[in-house]
């Protein structure tokens, strides 16, 4: 199956708290994990990625941490900020054959000033 | 270094006339990715392209809608005969060749198409 589920839809958060947004996927073929950022009225622009070698990948502010066994990965966004207001975008995607991306549906995040 | 460049920005089209979106990836980056983006929702695989190749146009409708990455100038997604439904984002990403070990897109700002 070439889903991907995203959770929640929207989220709300208040600066400097923790934002944490979750993905599943279903095809355990599936080895290039990333995350898109986007704001409004532009493309979107990668964040951070994870491949199913490792559990946690970290770059500032933000971590992926992925379950290989519940086929399952989330983004953690620390000490959220008003600028990380934006939707985000996980996606999943086989490094062979032609490499396009299944996205999950989105979360809107809001970070409250 | 430009990024991908897409253009136009936005696009109106009367019902039954032609869309024609353009992109230019960026410089170094053979692969060229579209995609479409509905209002409220995520980002729907359309078709990959290599320069005068057509590798998998396995998201894209059956009729009206074709793309090319000629060897050279940009790489064009056609609609024809626009209905009200094809109104959405269209976005355009580019890549480098995967030996490179970079597997990560890069997107363009987009073009929004209006059908009326």
């Amino acid at each position: 199956q070439q889903q991907v589920k995203q959770s929640p839809q929207s989220l709300i958060v208040q600066k400097g708290g923790i934002s944490i947004i979750n993905c599943a996927y279903e095809n355990t073929a599936f080895d290039y994990f990333p995350w898109y950022q986007q704001f409004p009225g532009k493309g979107p622009a990668l964040l951070i990625a994870i491949r199913p070698d490792v559990s946690e990948k970290k770059e500032g502010r933000f971590t992926i941490s992925f379950n290989k066994s519940a086929k399952q990965f989330s983004l953690h966004i620390m000490d959220s900020q008003p600028g990380d207001s934006a939707t985000y975008f996980c996606a999943a995607a086989l490094t062979s054959g032609t490499y396009k991306y299944i996205f999950g549906t989105g979360t809107r995040l809001k970070v409250l000033a | 270094n430009a990024g991908v460049m897409q253009n136009p920005r936005h696009l109106v089209r009367r019902r039954g006339q032609e869309a024609r979106l353009r992109c230019s990836p960026m410089k170094g980056h053979s692969h060229v990715y579209w995609y479409r983006q509905l209002p409220e929702e995520g980002l729907k695989f359309m078709v990959y392209l290599q320069k005068e190749n057509i590798i998998d146009e396995s998201g894209m409708p059956k009729e009206r809608f074709s793309a090319e990455f000629p060897k050279e100038g940009p790489s064009i997604l056609r609609i024809q005969q626009v209905v009200r439904g094809d109104s959405a984002a269209y976005f355009c990403a580019s890549s480098k060749n995967r030996d490179s070990g970079n597997y990560g897109y890069t997107f363009g700002s987009g073009t929004r198409l209006t059908v009326v």
